[in-house]
């Protein structure tokens, strides 16, 4: 089955303790991207990977990385979390082309005490 | 810079109605608009994609329109169901390199049995 899984769903954290949170597809898509979800604000764009080994920021990059080491899989890294990063993100990924649409894994829900 | 507004926010109706969910953006020069499906505290579901040489795309009870020069698109469901219920949003794709999508906040479906 064509799908976006992230990894974990749900993760309470302490504020400082650094995190990773995974996204993988398997649909051999070129362009994946993290967006965060928030009451109030809707969905913005955190990061953005275009190919392996192309990232780039999207409107709300601070406090956050990204890595894009293999096509299927771009992890989302919280060197220092912070009560701010409690959000639902979600990991999107598409083919090149403007034709083409969005594919949005599950969501991971994150709060950070 | 893009803007996506949803009306209304919130809409209740009674099983069996047909409804109309409005989305508008400030800036006509969009690729393609697509409309999501999320249920609470879940991932976004794709409904439709609607190119922006379309008018109108359909998807069995789900009819999406486009009319890119006034800057709106309408989702038409027919004959609504209790499990319709759920938040729709409507993403606009600009051009450019990056293929982020700018969302609307949404309007929450209730539909009544």
């Amino acid at each position: 089955e064509a799908q976006v899984t992230q990894n974990p769903r749900y993760l309470i954290t302490v504020t400082g303790k650094k995190l990773t949170v995974t996204c993988s597809q398997n649909m051999n898509h070129e362009y994946m991207s993290w967006y965060r979800q928030d009451p109030g604000l809707g969905l913005r764009q955190i990061y953005y990977s275009m190919n392996v080994e192309v990232t780039d920021k999207g409107d709300v990059p601070e406090g956050y990385k990204v890595s894009r080491k293999e096509k299927r899989n771009f992890p989302l890294i919280l060197e220092s979390p912070s009560p701010n990063q409690t959000s639902l993100y979600f990991c999107a990924s598409r083919m090149t082309g403007v034709i083409n649409e969005q594919f949005f894994g599950p969501g991971t829900r994150l709060t950070v005490l | 810079k893009q803007e996506v507004t949803q009306i209304p926010a919130a809409l209740s109706v009674p099983e069996g109605e047909n409804l109309v969910l409005n989305c508008s953006f400030t800036d006509s020069a969009i690729y393609n608009l697509q409309w999501f499906r999320q249920d609470p505290g879940k991932g976004l579901t794709s409904l439709l994609l609607i190119q922006s040489s379309q008018r109108e795309q359909t998807s069995g009870r789900l009819n999406a329109s486009l009319d890119k020069s006034s800057g709106r698109s309408t989702l038409y469901i027919a004959a609504s169901q209790p499990g319709d219920s759920a938040t729709y949003l409507c993403a606009v794709l600009r051009g450019g390199s990056n293929y982020k999508l700018t969302f609307g906040k949404g309007t929450l479906l209730t539909v009544n049995p």
